[in-house]
């Protein structure tokens, strides 16, 4: 069965501070790796996904993840975090072993002091 | 401009009145799938179809019907709702490969008393 943990259920960083948000996975196969932000009242958006290649993917607003397989992880980062980046953020797995199943992690919530 | 469209966005009613939450597509995208959201919970998977008249079951997909009979279209169908299906729903579309990220609703809120 394909899982997705983010260990990490609320993180607070200052503004301007360097952000990195946890995901760790399971699944069977290669996985397809995705993160998505939700703002509040507000469906996901897609920050960046990873399917092959390059483990370091660069994604919209100036986030990066970077696949690790022996370490079954995905961790977001970002350098300087923006008040504008708090939200919601999921990590979630996918692939063609059951294609179609999307397994997302209970998400994290970051807060952003100025 | 490209977008899934949910309706209603809010509704409140009571335990046993089918109800039906549409979803629509105007991006021609074969798949399609709906979850629920619930506080620490994250986003679980109910159903979801890979193109027209096929469908699966998610992680959760007790007390829920889908049907998918035109592409566009994907609506949940709660038989007889109760109290524990009280949660905000989110549908989602994206062109099929599997290794396409998915496009969401702005989601619909369901309070069932």
């Amino acid at each position: 069965a394909q899982s997705v943990t983010q260990p990490d259920i609320h993180i607070t960083v200052s503004e301007g501070a360097s952000l990195e948000l946890r995901c760790n996975y399971s699944y069977g196969a290669t996985p397809y790796l995705f993160w998505y932000v939700q703002s509040p009242g507000q469906g996901l958006q897609l920050l960046l996904k990873y399917f092959s290649g390059d483990t370091l993917v660069q994604g919209i607003k100036g986030f990066e993840a970077e696949f690790k397989r022996s370490q079954s992880s995905f961790n977001l980062r970002k350098p300087s975090v923006h008040w504008s980046d708090a939200a919601e953020y999921f990590c979630a797995v996918g692939g063609e072993t059951n294609a179609g199943k999307s397994t997302f992690g209970d998400g994290t919530t970051l807060t952003v002091k100025p | 401009e490209a977008q899934v469209t949910q309706n209603p966005r809010y509704l409140i009613t009571v335990t046993g009145k089918k109800l039906t939450v549409t979803c629509s597509q105007n991006m021609n995208h074969e798949y399609m799938s709906w979850y629920r959201q619930d506080p620490g919970l994250g986003l679980r998977q109910i159903y979801y179809s890979m193109n027209v008249e096929v469908t699966d079951k998610g992680d959760v997909p007790e007390g829920y019907k889908v049907s998918r009979k035109e592409k566009r279209n994907f609506p949940l169908i709660l038989e007889s709702p109760s109290p524990n299906q009280t949660s905000l729903y989110f549908c989602a579309s994206s062109p099929g490969q599997i290794n396409q990220p998915q496009h969401f609703g702005d989601g619909t809120r369901l309070s069932i008393l």
